[in-house]
């Protein structure tokens, strides 16, 4: 069946340090691939998303690339900030009358000063 | 628009107790989902509706019941709690059915059974 695989966490890294979060994904059709916030005490927000291979989702600073080949969606930015502190997941939807999302288990990212 | 809004946002029940959990969406959206997350996971569908008077069932649908007689509400009925059903509960909704179209989710319901 179709599943989406993160980096375990947690991450810590320092303020303006470079992030990278892996996922991967397996698909037998040609999903959607989501990756979704959650802040603490928070329900999930959309970060950003691609909807076909090679598109790139971006907002806030943060990155992803819908990269078909290595089935893959990581999760960049080049600078974070401690408001970056939060649980991040990966996600595919194959829409349709169901449209469930199918999530990673997320990925903890703990920001320093 | 208040969005996905959900209610109560903590609860503790004992064992075999029931309860409902609240979901209310003000963007007039046709598609609605309850969720759970537990510890260390991502989230599991539960149960999803299309439309008012339309649910089925998802991935871990046993223990818990649905009715959607409303665009706007999509409550989530627990029958005889069990200490598995420990989590916290998060309800979605989605205006298409394209892949493209994002959810938007309420803030959860943190629920411990004891």
């Amino acid at each position: 069946g179709d599943s989406v695989t993160q980096m375990e966490g947690p991450v810590t890294l320092s303020e303006e340090a470079f992030l990278t979060i892996n996922c991967t994904y397996t698909a037998t059709g040609y999903p959607s691939l989501f990756w979704y916030v959650q802040y603490p005490g928070e329900g999930l927000q959309l970060l950003l998303k691609a909807t076909k291979a090679d598109d790139k989702g971006s907002n806030k600073g943060f990155e992803a690339t819908y990269r078909k080949e290595t089935t893959s969606f990581h999760l960049e930015k080049g600078s974070v900030q401690v408001s970056d502190s939060a649980v991040y997941f990966c996600a595919l939807n194959y829409g349709g009358s169901q449209g469930n999302l199918i999530f990673g288990k997320g990925t903890k990212l703990s920001v320093k000063p | 628009n208040a969005g996905v809004t959900q209610t109560p946002k903590f609860r503790i029940l004992k064992i075999g107790q029931s309860m409902t959990l609240q979901c209310a969406q003000d963007m007039n959206h046709n598609y609605m989902y309850w969720y759970r997350q537990d510890p260390g996971m991502g989230l599991k569908l539960i149960y999803y509706s299309v439309g008012a008077g339309i649910t089925d069932k998802g991935e871990v649908p046993n223990g818990y019941n649905v009715s959607r007689s409303t665009t706007e509400d999509f409550p989530l009925r627990l029958e005889l709690a069990a200490p598995s059903q420990t989590s916290v509960y998060f309800c979605a909704s989605r205006f298409g059915q394209g892949k493209g179209y994002e959810q938007y989710f309420g803030p959860g319901t943190r629920l411990t059974v004891t």
